[in-house]
């Protein structure tokens, strides 16, 4: 079974230029997620889709943030403009339901964004 | 706030014996608790998770320790081994059922041949 695909898998960007995040969830999994993690610190998430609607997006910041998720499958996080602060790995993950037995999420292997 | 917090950032075994992660938390609606493990630059992967009502969950060399009154937990690793040298996290997931992960900071483990 193939996992979840992420890309690109580095970035480097200047401060306030964009950039996009592309991810492939397992195929059949109806819930992605996108985690930002700081280096030193536990993921945090961004935002999780439930098919293609939104569930939680309270920690996005969404003046600068936005994702999409069309179709319910693939989905894309964007940072438009970037500041320095952003320099983190962008994980996304994918389960195959809601679970109330404890959520076991499959992550991507992320993609880590330097912003200068 | 720091809901989820795993005090110890690295902790060095030598093979064979015992690695004890420890994990802390502040917020008692907690309904599950999972431990994942992350290789460098790869995603975490699920190791093994615990619901608030048991104290006790063992998977093959892994097992997790829940003591509510503490709020805190622990994951065992009889015998460590050298593939076991990874970054673990802790992570809780709240009564809301929203899916929404907390994680800690993260442990580096080190696993001595």
């Amino acid at each position: 079974e193939a996992g979840v695909a992420q890309s690109p898998r580095y970035k480097i960007i200047e401060k306030r230029q964009s950039v996009a995040f592309w991810c492939n969830p397992i195929s059949g999994h109806a819930t992605l997620y996108w985690y930002q993690q700081i280096l030193g610190q536990g993921p945090k998430l961004l935002i999780q889709f439930q098919n293609n609607g939104v569930v939680d997006d309270s920690q996005l910041p969404k003046d600068r943030f936005s994702a999409e998720r069309l179709k319910g499958v693939d989905s894309t996080l964007k940072i438009q403009p970037a500041k320095l602060e952003d320099s983190a790995v962008y994980l996304c993950a994918s389960s195959l339901v809601r679970e109330g037995a404890g959520e076991k999420l499959f992550f991507g292997s992320g993609t880590q964004l330097s912003v200068l | 706030d720091q809901q989820v917090k795993q005090n110890s950032p690295s902790l060095s075994v030598q093979e064979g014996r015992i690695s004890i992660l420890n994990c802390d938390y502040t917020n008692s609606m907690f309904d599950y608790f999972l431990w994942y493990k992350k290789y460098p630059a790869e995603g975490p992967t699920f190791l093994i998770s615990i619901s608030s009502i048991k104290d006790k969950n063992e998977d093959g060399r892994f097992t997790v320790f829940l003591n509510k009154s503490a709020k805190h937990l622990s994951l065992h690793i009889v015998p460590s081994q050298p593939g076991d040298s990874a970054v673990y996290f802790c992570a809780a997931l709240g009564s809301s059922n929203t899916g929404k992960l907390i994680f800690g900071q993260g442990t580096t483990l080190q696993v001595k041949p």
